[in-house]
């Protein structure tokens, strides 16, 4: 499968502050998604976005395919988005198996 | 979207036991696919499970340690044998739906001891 790597592995954000992670990817994607891991262990859905850029109230994403890399934007960070993000996708070649990154780890400080 | 219900939702095991998974999909599926995250660690794909076949085993995993069933399009368990401290992770089940994005039950964390 593809290489997914994320950065920066870990961030402290203040309350307010806004930040931006990012997905580089070793080969072309056909799926690409954001997940946000809660502290219960439950990977919620943030953003499916094989291409281009979408938002989601305070969180934004935008995925240039042609370059293997995606941003996630966190703006005005709260204490409720600390937890692991990981971005995820599978290859052009790949069977629906999805490559996840190492993932990054917010703490947002009230 | 796909709404997956897992359970249990966490346990805690004796070494040497076995701890069945369950997970209910809200469609049909053709594929699911079950997961670990070990701790601090990120997702491994153990093995996918397609309806009426065999399921397959990523490298570094096998059936007799990780016996699956798919009896039909919305169910699938996952199976933890002879469980060992190792064994303690995050357990997640996970679906594709027609536009190929991914959704993920709410997890199983095991503790083993």
């Amino acid at each position: 499968g593809i290489q997914v790597e994320q950065s920066p592995p870990d961030l402290i954000l203040q309350e307010g502050a806004n930040s931006t992670l990012r997905c580089n990817f070793s080969d072309s994607v056909n799926n690409l998604q954001w997940f946000h891991q809660n502290p219960w262990g439950q990977l919620i859905n943030l953003f499916y976005i094989p291409s281009g850029t979408k938002q989601n109230g305070r969180l934004s994403a935008t995925t240039v395919a042609t370059e293997r890399y995606s941003l996630l934007y966190i703006s005005s960070s709260q204490t409720t988005d600390s937890g692991v993000y990981f971005c995820a996708g599978w290859g052009a070649k790949n069977d629906y198996k999805l490559s996840f990154g190492a993932g990054t780890t917010v703490t947002v400080r009230a | 979207s796909a709404v997956i219900s897992q359970k249990p939702s966490r346990d805690i095991c004796q070494r040497g036991t076995s701890l069945t998974i369950q997970c209910q999909v809200d469609s049909q599926v053709t594929m699911m696919f079950w997961y670990r995250q070990q701790p601090g660690q990120s997702l491994t794909l153990i093995a996918t499970a397609n309806q009426g076949s065999e399921a397959t085993y990523e490298s570094g995993f096998v059936i007799d340690k990780f016996p699956i069933s798919r009896p039909n399009l919305t169910f699938s368990t996952l199976t933890v044998s002879n469980m060992s401290p190792e064994d303690s992770s995050i357990y997640l089940c996970s679906v594709e739906t027609a536009n190929t994005e991914a959704f993920f039950g709410q997890g199983t964390r095991l503790t083993v001891v």
